[in-house]
């Protein structure tokens, strides 16, 4: 089976501008999760989606949402951005909704490594 | 809220040598979930550990979950420069109906040759 694929991998953006990531789940996943990962704060859950709805979130700002196709396709929408959203992006994968069932793996993308200045 | 501590932050072993990385839970784990990753990639799942006293292996490497389930150690036996990387542990933390995998902040490995 082909992994999770992350469009694009690099991206430069402008304060203030808004940005669309996509992620790619592995075939037959239908739970896709989004995290933020920087130098200082580490990885950090942003939201988790399952059947198009968002099941579990974290503790980020409305700025950054998401949406997830019925294809299991997602995206992240990140508006007004700023230079603490530089960060490398990371979408995961899991055939399962965390916190139904005891066994919860994830499997992640490459990232997008996003820089804003 | 449920914090992972990892240590050591950085490790640099000879190859060929043994080295054991820990996670230490400020709350009971009732799941704990190892990757390694290399810069400024993804994340590549290695195991999962549910049960107190659990202990599952994957080539040279070797995790384990304590009785009391509040600390895993992860061991690799003979260090390989392919071993090189940031390993970091989760681990499903739950508020009311919300669930979110929470991360330590990662163990550099270097393996010199």
């Amino acid at each position: 089976k082909a992994g999770v694929t992350q469009t694009p991998r690099y991206l430069i953006k402008t304060r203030g501008q808004q940005v669309t990531l996509s992620c790619s789940p592995i075939s037959g996943h239908r739970s896709v999760s989004w995290y933020q990962q920087t130098p200082g704060q580490g990885l950090q859950f942003l939201f988790e989606y399952f059947s198009e709805t968002q099941r579990n979130k974290g503790n980020f700002p409305g700025r950054f949402s998401g949406r997830q196709f019925s294809n299991s396709r997602s995206e992240m929408n990140v508006s007004t951005l700023e230079l603490g959203d530089s960060a490398l992006y990371l979408c995961a994968s899991s055939p399962r909704l965390a916190g139904y069932s005891s066994s919860y793996e994830q499997y992640f993308g490459p990232g997008t490594r996003l820089t804003v200045t | 809220s449920q914090e992972l501590e990892q240590s050591p932050q950085s490790l640099i072993v000879q190859e060929g040598k043994n080295l054991t990385i820990n996670c230490t839970s400020s709350k009971t784990l009732y799941g704990l979930y190892w990757y390694k990753q290399k810069y400024g990639e993804g994340l590549i799942f290695l195991m999962m550990l549910q049960k107190g006293g659990e202990e599952k292996s994957h080539e040279k490497i070797t995790a384990k979950l304590d009785e009391k389930k509040q600390q895993s150690s992860l061991h690799i036996t003979a260090s390989q420069p392919s071993h090189a990387g940031i390993y970091l542990c989760g681990a499903l933390q739950s508020g009311g109906s919300n669930y979110k995998l929470t991360f330590g902040k990662g163990t550099l490995l270097t393996v010199n040759p």
